[in-house]
């Protein structure tokens, strides 16, 4: 079964302490693996696309990194405005469908 | 430019009511995905359209829920005789085509009295 799985599921971080939010897959033909960023009570905002193994993508202090199981996205000298929950998807070669499988997320709180 | 936009943001109802839900996507994207976010659960994958089409209704999670879309731009996620088990928040997304980075609305975030 297709499966997603992040961790940790909460993350709390002095500001300027960096570290990195795990993304693991179990999928079939994988065709994309995206990483969004959700605030409390919005929609989930886009953060990365990663198609294929060995492909990274920077934004500011966030740096997403794929492998063939997993996925890391790494804050490097987070702020307490990364406060968010990260949510990772995949999608998936599933024929008709075009859907994106998600994580639970991880919930991350930066203080100061 | 405008992002995708859902109403209403907020609607309460009595069970056994009917709900409908409104996406407006971002213009010129071709694709459009329903999603439901439940507390403490991931988002639910629920339908997609590709054009007015759906090729994929496998996330409907009952004869209950049905959408559809028209113009190849709007569409509308009603709920029939709604149960307390559906509230949730109901997440809209489009992409320029299939497989594409999808971009989500808002949400309506829907409760069951």
């Amino acid at each position: 079964e297709d499966q997603v799985t992040q961790s940790p599921e909460a993350l709390r971080l002095q500001e300027g302490e960096s570290s990195s939010l795990n993304c693991s897959y179990t999928v079939s033909g994988l065709r994309g693996l995206f990483w969004y960023r959700q605030d409390p009570g919005k929609g989930p905002e886009f953060l990365f696309t990663l198609y294929s193994a060995g492909e990274e993508k920077e934004k500011e202090r966030l740096k997403a990194t794929l492998t063939k199981k997993e996925s890391f996205l790494h804050i490097t000298a987070p702020k307490p405005e990364d406060s968010a929950t990260y949510l990772c998807a995949v999608n998936m070669h599933t024929g008709t469908a075009s859907k994106l499988t998600f994580g639970t997320g991880t919930r991350l709180q930066v203080t100061l | 430019g405008a992002g995708v936009s859902q109403s209403p943001s907020n609607k309460v109802t009595e069970k056994g009511k009917d709900v409908e839900l409104r996406c407006d996507p971002i213009s010129g994207h071709t694709a459009l995905y329903w999603y439901r976010q439940s507390l403490g659960q991931g988002l639910e994958f629920l339908i997609y359209f590709q054009g007015n089409s759906a090729p994929d209704k496998s996330g409907l999670p009952s004869d209950r829920f049905s959408a559809e879309r028209t113009g190849g731009s709007v569409s509308t996620l009603t709920i029939q005789r709604t149960q307390q088990e559906d509230s949730a928040v109901y997440l809209c997304a489009s992409s320029l085509f299939e497989a594409d980075t999808q971009y989500f609305g808002p949400g309506t975030r829907l409760t069951v009295l």
